[in-house]
């Protein structure tokens, strides 16, 4: 299992970004997905999640209305549509398999990317 | 929101010593499946999380047998047996019972 997150980068307040994050090694069809973040020394934060087949979305409240989360099972990737950055929103970015079609905890991480907010 | 509050937040232990790291839900974790979805998450330093161990107390693919988990209802425990140099990180509760997902504060584990 690999879920290789892209994307990432420096992005001035008010401005937009768009994260990828590749898989492989299992059926990404048949699986829910998340991101999380981690302010930089801070803890975890959950983000959004969606079904496996994209028919339902959750946020945190902290970027509801900001962040849209999207899947193309086709292409194997799950994307994080940002917009209206904050700096607050400087963070390493991970996705992560959930353990099932649904809501479930997240069994599978990648490495992250760094998404640096910042005039 | 379920808050999920640990303690302690920093752990000296001597090597092959054991550790305990506790867990503490504001609502119960149980959901209406039956199941309770408390997850352990290790972060070792420059690293991304790993899952640990989910549902309270099942050992995720490659997690050595020192750690094991216990708990019920919105109390928790983590323990690993006997510390060894690469448990060094940071470890964190996570619930899935409900929306928004949330996690424990983070338990920074150092050796003595």
């Amino acid at each position: 299992v690999q879920l290789v997150e892209s994307g990432g980068g420096v992005v001035q307040p008010g401005g937009s970004l768009r994260l990828s994050c590749i898989v492989s090694g299992f059926t990404f069809r048949d699986y829910g997905m998340h991101w999380v973040r981690q302010a930089p020394g801070k803890g975890l934060e959950w983000l959004t999640f969606i079904r496996y087949d994209g028919s339902s979305e959750n946020y945190a409240a902290s970027v509801k209305g900001r962040f849209t989360i999207s899947r193309d099972n086709s292409k194997n990737t799950l994307y994080l549509q940002m917009s209206s950055l904050r700096p607050e929103d400087t963070a390493v970015y991970y996705c992560a398999k959930s353990c099932s079609i649904g809501s479930c905890y997240p069994d599978y991480w990648g490495q992250g990317t760094l998404v640096t907010v910042s005039s | 929101d379920i808050v999920m509050t640990q303690t302690p937040l920093s752990s000296p232990v001597t090597l092959g010593q054991p550790a305990s790291i506790s867990c503490r839900s504001s609502q119960s974790l149980v959901h209406s499946d039956g199941n309770t979805y408390l997850s352990w998450l290790q972060q070792r330093p420059g690293q991304p999380p790993r899952l640990l161990i989910y549902k309270i107390s099942n050992r995720f693919s490659g997690v050595p047998d020192r750690f094991s988990g216990s708990g019920a209802g919105t109390d928790f425990t983590l323990k690993i047996s006997r510390v060894e140099a690469e448990d060094v990180g940071v470890y964190y509760c996570m619930q899935v019972t409900q929306f928004p997902i949330t996690f424990g504060q983070g338990t920074r584990l150092e050796i003595k």
